[in-house]
């Protein structure tokens, strides 16, 4: 049940982009994108429902492709404080019942 | 407001030596997990319980029981700890269709 995230690893310069791709072999019902701190417990980001919608918050938004079992995470201009890794997290129904990708580690530069 | 409460924040067992993780959340939320995280392999569900009294297994529950008799508290037992449950505990909470509140996070060190 656990999705696949790709890339693994991605290194930015301050006022780059980058996107973080979470995809599953089941249908899914929902997506949550969460921020991890070394040391620190998951932040939540922004979940998405069934319906291909997309969400923005500040410069980070999401889409949700049902239909492909995928979701991708849009970081644009990104800023030092955007370094950690980067789960998916989703569920099958509308039950609360989450299953992580493994991760994405993202490192942003000065 | 505290959200959700984990304790111990350390803890070092011996093999075979039983052990119960304490969660609690103040937030009124029906849903509550439990996840371990290992280098390299994600966070990965043992138990969930979506309401007082009703508790389901995820995807690793095996060395591992959970009760829920009150919205409030979802402890996680270790029945008999081994050097494969090193790892750092996480208990989160929501409601549904809402993101989850994670606790610190609790270091376990079997050995």
């Amino acid at each position: 049940q656990q999705p696949v995230q790709s890339p693994q690893a991605v290194i930015l310069r301050e006022g780059e982009d980058a996107v973080i791709n979470c995809s599953s072999s089941k249908a899914l019902y929902s997506v949550h994108w969460y921020r991890q701190k070394h040391g620190e417990a998951p932040v939540f980001l922004m979940i998405l429902l069934k319906g291909g919608e997309q969400k923005g918050h500040d410069k980070i938004s999401a889409s949700f492709n049902e239909k492909k079992q995928q979701s991708s995470l849009y970081l644009t201009a990104s800023q030092l404080s955007y370094s950690g890794t980067y789960f998916c997290g989703t569920s099958p129904n509308t039950g609360n019942q989450f299953y992580f990708g493994t991760g994405t580690s993202l490192t942003v530069i000065p | 407001n505290a959200g959700v409460t984990q304790t111990p924040k350390f803890q070092v067992l011996k093999t075979g030596q039983s052990m119960t993780l304490q969660c609690a959340q103040d937030m009124n939320h029906e849903y509550m997990s439990w996840y371990r995280q290992d280098p390299g392999m994600g966070l990965r569900l043992i138990h969930y319980s979506v309401g007082a009294g009703i508790t389901d297994q995820g995807e690793v529950p095996n060395g591992y029981n959970v009760s829920r008799s009150t919205t409030e508290d979802f402890p996680l037992r270790l029945l008999s700890a081994a050097p494969s449950q090193t790892s750092v505990y996480f208990c989160a909470s929501s409601y549904a269709g809402f993101g989850y509140t994670f606790g610190s996070g609790t270091r376990l060190t079997v050995v």
